[in-house]
């Protein structure tokens, strides 16, 4: 099976724009998760869609949102960009929802705001 | 935040050694997860242990875990450069998500 596939690798952005990430997950997982990856704050939940429905969020401003569609792909959006959100951003797949499965990660998105 | 805490932060050891490394956590929990990461890629699972289970081992990775003290170890056995890695636990309670720990970064000397 392939593996979970994020695109685009490297993104580079200015602040005050706004940014898609894309995730495809592994083929039969209905789960997908986000995360944000500093060196300062590790690695912090964003949220989880579960057959488009968003199951679970952490805590972020509203600039970050999210989607499912119906073949389970999913995309982040973070609009009005900041300095701060420079970081690697992690899209994992699992069978089920609600950390009862393994997570299944993407080599992840490194996003750089300048 | 951070549900779980890695300790050590940082471990250095040669090849053929044991590491050893362990994850506090401060609320009850339904499971918790270990994970590899090599620099600047995704995470890894390596192995899942669920809270009414006290050791699990895969290969050479030997997970305990000790729900009254709050805390799991990761005990990696016969080390090899390629275990070079950050390692991270993860813990999840009910149906609520996944929230990793700090990490310890593990490099293994050839």
């Amino acid at each position: 099976k392939a593996g979970v596939t994020q695109t685009p690798r490297y993104l580079i952005k200015t602040r005050g724009q706004q940014v898609t990430l894309s995730c495809s997950p592994i083929s039969g997982h209905r789960s997908v998760s986000w995360y944000q990856q500093t060196p300062g704050q590790g690695l912090q939940f964003l949220f989880e869609y579960f057959s488009e429905t968003q199951r679970n969020k952490g805590n972020f401003p509203g600039r970050f949102s999210g989607r499912q569609f119906s073949n389970s792909r999913s995309e982040m959006n973070v609009s009005t960009l900041e300095l701060g959100d420079s970081a690697l951003y992690l899209c994992a797949s699992s069978l089920d929802t609600g950390g009862d499965s393994p997570l299944h990660f993407g080599n992840g998105t490194r996003l750089t705001v300048t | 935040s951070q549900q779980g805490e890695e300790d050590p932060q940082a471990l250095s050891i040669q090849e053929g050694e044991n590491a050893t490394m362990n994850c506090s956590y401060k609320t009850s929990i339904n499971n918790l997860q270990w994970y590899r990461q090599n620099s600047g890629r995704g995470l890894v699972h390596l192995i899942l242990i669920r809270s009414n289970e006290r050791e699990k081992h895969s290969g050479r990775l030997r997970v305990t875990l000790d729900t009254s003290k709050k805390s799991s170890s990761l005990l990696i056995t016969a080390s090899r450069a390629a275990d070079t890695a950050s390692y991270f636990c993860a813990t999840t309670r009910n149906t609520d998500k996944l929230i990793f720990g700090t990490g310890t970064r593990l490099q293994v000397f050839p």
